[in-house]
């Protein structure tokens, strides 16, 4: 079945620098991709919807300058949260649309940012 | 601005019973979309429901979908401890790039020997 691959797993970075994540898509084309960050106990918010060879959509009161989204090509988005803060921690989940009936969203398996 | 409500948010209840988590969504929506979520681990897809009255059962777990309603049922029967998780119910309106995920605050369960 369709796989999508988020890196990395976990990440501990110090206060001030970047960290970049990467989401692909396995085995099938996606040209919309979502980043979500979840808080403990909390639920998904959805950060910003990801088009790939454009600009990413960024849902209210997320800094589009803090979290950068590229989405080069038809597998690969990647979300670079600069000049981390540890405000900043958090569990951040990427997903891929599958067109298709539904459609379908698969998820990666997430990344556990730690900012000291 | 959409709101996607689920009830309860926790729940714990013991082997052997039966019951309903409630996700009740303030848009329109023809399709709505089940997780599990164990901590630490990203989503599993379990249900996707696309049109009114639809009904899908796995297992012990069974959803259904009201969309005049905007209210969607996860039923748990005669549950087990391999239930215990939490649950999220997710609505996908249309946006300009197409289908999105709202999420539910999520129901954590706990079933109890």
């Amino acid at each position: 079945g369709a796989v999508v691959s988020q890196h990395p797993s976990w990440v501990i970075c110090k206060s001030g620098t970047s960290v970049k994540i990467e989401c692909r898509s396995l085995d099938f084309q996606a040209t919309t991709m979502f980043w979500y960050r979840q808080f403990p106990k909390q639920s998904l918010m959805l950060m910003a919807t990801s088009n790939e060879g454009s600009k990413a959509t960024y849902e209210q009161g997320v800094e589009k300058d803090k979290f950068l989204i590229n989405h080069a090509s038809l597998t690969l988005s990647t979300l670079t949260v600069t000049s981390a803060h540890p405000e900043d921690s958090s569990f951040y989940i990427c997903s891929a649309r599958e067109s298709g009936l539904g459609p379908t969203f698969h998820f990666g398996n997430g990344t556990r940012l730690t900012v000291t | 601005e959409l709101k996607v409500e689920q009830n309860p948010l926790f729940l714990s209840m013991q082997e052997g019973k039966n019951y309903t988590i409630y996700c009740n969504y303030s848009t329109t929506s023809d399709r709505l979309y089940w997780y599990r979520q164990d901590p630490g681990k990203s989503l599993e897809s379990l249900f996707v429901l696309l049109s009114n009255g639809a009904v899908k059962q796995e297992g012990r777990l069974m959803a259904s979908l009201d969309t005049k309603a905007r209210l969607s049922t996860l039923h748990i029967t005669a549950a087990v401890h391999d239930l215990s998780a939490t649950y999220f119910c997710a609505v996908g309106p249309w946006k300009d790039s197409g289908y999105a995920l709202n999420f539910g605050k999520g129901t954590s369960l706990l079933v109890t020997p």
